[in-house]
Protein backbone atom coordinates (compact mmCIF):
# COMPACT_ATOMS: atom_id res chain seq x y z
CA UNK A 1 0.00 0.00 0.00
CA UNK A 2 1.29 3.47 -0.99
CA UNK A 3 1.89 5.81 1.85
CA UNK A 4 2.77 9.04 1.22
CA UNK A 5 4.68 11.40 4.26
CA UNK A 6 5.47 15.24 3.87
CA UNK A 7 8.50 16.81 6.40
CA UNK A 8 7.81 18.92 8.36
CA UNK A 9 4.60 19.36 8.93
CA UNK A 10 4.57 23.12 9.41
CA UNK A 11 7.37 25.56 8.39
CA UNK A 12 7.95 29.22 9.14
CA UNK A 13 10.22 31.44 7.49
CA UNK A 14 10.87 35.12 6.93
CA UNK A 15 10.21 36.71 3.89
CA UNK A 16 12.88 36.21 0.66
CA UNK A 17 14.31 33.34 2.09
CA UNK A 18 14.84 30.26 -0.02
CA UNK A 19 12.76 26.85 1.51
CA UNK A 20 12.62 23.06 0.80
CA UNK A 21 9.61 20.88 1.05
CA UNK A 22 9.81 17.15 1.02
CA UNK A 23 7.99 14.33 0.08
CA UNK A 24 8.48 10.58 0.54
CA UNK A 25 6.86 7.69 -1.10
CA UNK A 26 7.03 3.97 -0.06
CA UNK A 27 6.38 2.46 -3.80
CA UNK A 28 8.10 3.26 -6.35
CA UNK A 29 5.98 2.50 -9.55
CA UNK A 30 4.28 5.39 -9.88
CA UNK A 31 2.92 7.35 -13.01
CA UNK A 32 3.28 10.98 -11.54
CA UNK A 33 3.93 13.27 -8.53
CA UNK A 34 1.89 16.41 -8.28
CA UNK A 35 2.51 19.01 -5.91
CA UNK A 36 -0.54 21.46 -4.59
CA UNK A 37 -1.50 24.72 -3.03
CA UNK A 38 -4.06 25.12 -0.54
CA UNK A 39 -5.30 28.28 0.94
CA UNK A 40 -7.66 27.47 4.17
CA UNK A 41 -11.03 26.74 3.28
CA UNK A 42 -10.35 26.15 -0.41
CA UNK A 43 -9.68 23.48 -3.08
CA UNK A 44 -6.16 22.25 -4.29
CA UNK A 45 -4.77 24.29 -7.13
CA UNK A 46 -1.98 21.94 -8.78
CA UNK A 47 1.34 23.26 -8.93
CA UNK A 48 3.86 21.20 -10.71
CA UNK A 49 3.05 18.19 -12.54
CA UNK A 50 6.50 15.60 -12.66
CA UNK A 51 6.05 12.75 -15.23
CA UNK A 52 7.65 9.21 -13.71
CA UNK A 53 9.84 9.67 -16.74
CA UNK A 54 10.91 13.28 -15.48
CA UNK A 55 13.62 14.73 -12.57
CA UNK A 56 11.98 17.90 -12.52
CA UNK A 57 9.37 20.51 -13.35
CA UNK A 58 9.95 24.19 -12.82
CA UNK A 59 7.18 26.80 -12.70
CA UNK A 60 8.73 30.84 -11.71
CA UNK A 61 9.96 30.54 -8.64
CA UNK A 62 9.00 26.93 -7.77
CA UNK A 63 10.82 23.65 -8.79
CA UNK A 64 9.85 20.48 -8.16
CA UNK A 65 12.29 17.18 -8.10
CA UNK A 66 11.90 13.62 -8.37
CA UNK A 67 13.87 10.84 -7.56
CA UNK A 68 11.71 7.71 -7.81
CA UNK A 69 14.33 5.50 -6.79
CA UNK A 70 14.68 6.48 -3.62
CA UNK A 71 10.93 7.41 -3.39
CA UNK A 72 11.67 11.06 -2.84
CA UNK A 73 10.48 14.38 -4.46
CA UNK A 74 11.34 18.44 -3.09
CA UNK A 75 9.75 21.26 -3.86
CA UNK A 76 11.76 24.48 -4.02
CA UNK A 77 10.68 27.92 -3.32
CA UNK A 78 13.09 30.78 -4.11
CA UNK A 79 12.70 33.88 -2.37
CA UNK A 80 9.65 33.82 -0.36
CA UNK A 81 6.80 36.00 -0.09
CA UNK A 82 4.03 36.50 2.29
CA UNK A 83 1.34 35.79 -0.43
CA UNK A 84 3.22 31.65 -0.43
CA UNK A 85 1.89 31.19 2.90
CA UNK A 86 -0.87 28.01 2.41
CA UNK A 87 -0.44 24.34 2.97
CA UNK A 88 1.91 22.39 0.08
CA UNK A 89 0.49 19.21 -0.67
CA UNK A 90 2.46 16.13 -2.70
CA UNK A 91 0.40 13.45 -4.51
CA UNK A 92 1.42 10.38 -6.31
CA UNK A 93 -0.41 8.56 -8.94
CA UNK A 94 -0.72 4.59 -9.96
CA UNK A 95 -3.45 2.63 -11.86
CA UNK A 96 -6.07 5.50 -11.11
CA UNK A 97 -5.65 6.02 -7.71
CA UNK A 98 -3.87 9.63 -5.70
CA UNK A 99 -2.58 9.06 -2.70
CA UNK A 100 -1.89 12.71 -0.81
CA UNK A 101 0.22 13.44 2.07
CA UNK A 102 -0.60 15.36 4.79
CA UNK A 103 0.49 18.71 3.58
CA UNK A 104 3.08 21.25 4.76
CA UNK A 105 1.61 24.14 6.07
CA UNK A 106 4.03 26.90 5.22
CA UNK A 107 3.87 30.57 7.02
CA UNK A 108 5.99 33.30 5.31
CA UNK A 109 6.49 36.44 7.63
CA UNK A 110 6.59 40.28 6.31
CA UNK B 1 -13.79 29.65 -18.92
CA UNK B 2 -15.95 28.27 -15.67
CA UNK B 3 -13.56 25.96 -13.52
CA UNK B 4 -14.85 22.75 -11.21
CA UNK B 5 -17.95 24.22 -8.76
CA UNK B 6 -19.57 22.93 -5.84
CA UNK B 7 -22.68 23.08 -4.02
CA UNK B 8 -23.85 23.83 -1.51
CA UNK B 9 -20.30 25.43 0.04
CA UNK B 10 -21.08 24.57 3.70
CA UNK B 11 -23.46 21.91 4.94
CA UNK B 12 -24.29 20.40 8.57
CA UNK B 13 -26.34 17.53 9.04
CA UNK B 14 -27.25 15.62 12.25
CA UNK B 15 -26.23 12.16 12.75
CA UNK B 16 -28.42 9.43 11.03
CA UNK B 17 -29.41 12.11 8.55
CA UNK B 18 -28.47 11.45 4.31
CA UNK B 19 -26.82 14.06 1.97
CA UNK B 20 -26.55 15.19 -1.33
CA UNK B 21 -23.44 16.95 -2.93
CA UNK B 22 -22.67 18.29 -6.27
CA UNK B 23 -20.25 18.68 -8.45
CA UNK B 24 -19.99 20.37 -11.75
CA UNK B 25 -17.08 19.28 -14.09
CA UNK B 26 -14.18 22.26 -15.91
CA UNK B 27 -15.69 23.08 -19.43
CA UNK B 28 -14.23 19.83 -21.78
CA UNK B 29 -13.58 17.67 -18.91
CA UNK B 30 -15.74 14.05 -18.44
CA UNK B 31 -14.30 12.64 -15.33
CA UNK B 32 -15.29 13.03 -11.75
CA UNK B 33 -13.60 12.14 -8.95
CA UNK B 34 -14.11 12.98 -5.08
CA UNK B 35 -12.27 13.00 -2.19
CA UNK B 36 -12.79 13.17 1.69
CA UNK B 37 -10.06 15.23 3.07
CA UNK B 38 -10.50 15.75 7.13
CA UNK B 39 -9.13 18.31 9.09
CA UNK B 40 -5.13 18.39 9.04
CA UNK B 41 -5.40 15.42 7.01
CA UNK B 42 -4.84 15.32 2.87
CA UNK B 43 -7.43 14.23 1.25
CA UNK B 44 -8.22 10.66 0.37
CA UNK B 45 -9.92 9.28 -2.79
CA UNK B 46 -13.44 8.09 -2.86
CA UNK B 47 -14.12 7.43 -6.16
CA UNK B 48 -13.92 8.28 -9.93
CA UNK B 49 -16.87 8.30 -12.56
CA UNK B 50 -16.79 8.74 -16.02
CA UNK B 51 -19.10 7.42 -19.13
CA UNK B 52 -21.65 7.50 -16.07
CA UNK B 53 -20.06 4.73 -14.43
CA UNK B 54 -17.87 3.74 -11.13
CA UNK B 55 -14.31 3.53 -12.60
CA UNK B 56 -12.60 3.42 -9.95
CA UNK B 57 -13.45 3.43 -6.21
CA UNK B 58 -11.49 3.17 -2.77
CA UNK B 59 -11.77 2.54 0.83
CA UNK B 60 -14.89 3.63 1.40
CA UNK B 61 -18.06 1.67 2.68
CA UNK B 62 -21.42 0.97 0.65
CA UNK B 63 -22.62 4.88 2.66
CA UNK B 64 -20.86 6.82 0.22
CA UNK B 65 -22.45 6.31 -3.30
CA UNK B 66 -22.54 8.74 -6.49
CA UNK B 67 -23.82 9.33 -9.81
CA UNK B 68 -22.69 11.00 -12.91
CA UNK B 69 -25.10 12.94 -15.83
CA UNK B 70 -25.29 12.74 -19.49
CA UNK B 71 -23.77 16.59 -18.78
CA UNK B 72 -20.83 14.63 -16.82
CA UNK B 73 -21.77 16.72 -14.27
CA UNK B 74 -21.87 14.38 -10.31
CA UNK B 75 -23.43 13.98 -7.35
CA UNK B 76 -21.87 12.64 -3.87
CA UNK B 77 -24.84 10.82 -1.48
CA UNK B 78 -24.10 10.18 1.96
CA UNK B 79 -26.50 7.93 3.69
CA UNK B 80 -27.18 7.47 7.45
CA UNK B 81 -24.13 10.01 8.26
CA UNK B 82 -21.70 9.48 11.12
CA UNK B 83 -19.75 11.86 13.01
CA UNK B 84 -16.82 10.98 11.78
CA UNK B 85 -17.87 12.33 7.89
CA UNK B 86 -17.69 15.70 8.89
CA UNK B 87 -14.62 16.67 6.81
CA UNK B 88 -13.87 18.86 3.37
CA UNK B 89 -15.85 17.19 0.47
CA UNK B 90 -13.41 17.78 -2.72
CA UNK B 91 -14.59 17.07 -6.47
CA UNK B 92 -11.66 17.20 -8.87
CA UNK B 93 -12.18 17.37 -12.92
CA UNK B 94 -9.93 15.48 -15.50
CA UNK B 95 -10.21 14.55 -19.12
CA UNK B 96 -10.67 10.85 -20.39
CA UNK B 97 -7.69 8.54 -21.05
CA UNK B 98 -5.18 10.75 -19.77
CA UNK B 99 -7.07 11.85 -16.06
CA UNK B 100 -4.37 10.10 -14.29
CA UNK B 101 -0.99 10.06 -16.05
CA UNK B 102 -0.35 13.43 -18.01
CA UNK B 103 -2.55 15.87 -17.10
CA UNK B 104 -3.00 17.48 -13.84
CA UNK B 105 -6.87 17.51 -11.92
CA UNK B 106 -8.61 20.70 -11.56
CA UNK B 107 -10.48 21.18 -7.94
CA UNK B 108 -13.29 22.91 -7.04
CA UNK B 109 -13.37 24.58 -3.31
CA UNK B 110 -15.51 21.62 -1.94
CA UNK B 111 -18.23 21.28 0.13
CA UNK B 112 -17.48 21.53 4.12
CA UNK B 113 -20.19 18.89 5.71
CA UNK B 114 -20.22 19.35 8.99
CA UNK B 115 -22.16 16.36 11.27
CA UNK B 116 -23.79 17.30 14.71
Amino acid sequence: KQEVTQIPAALSVPEGENLVLNCSFTDSAIYNLQWFRQDPGKGLTSLLLIQSSQREQTSGRLNASLDKSSGRSTLYIAASQPGDSATYLCAVTRNNDMRFGAGTRLTVKP
Amino acid sequence: DAGVTQSPTHLIKTRGQQVTLRCSPKSGHDTVSWYQQALGQGPQFIFQYYEEEERQRGNFPDRFSGHQFPNYSSELNVNALLLGDSALYLCASSSTGTAWSNQPQHFGDGTRLSIL
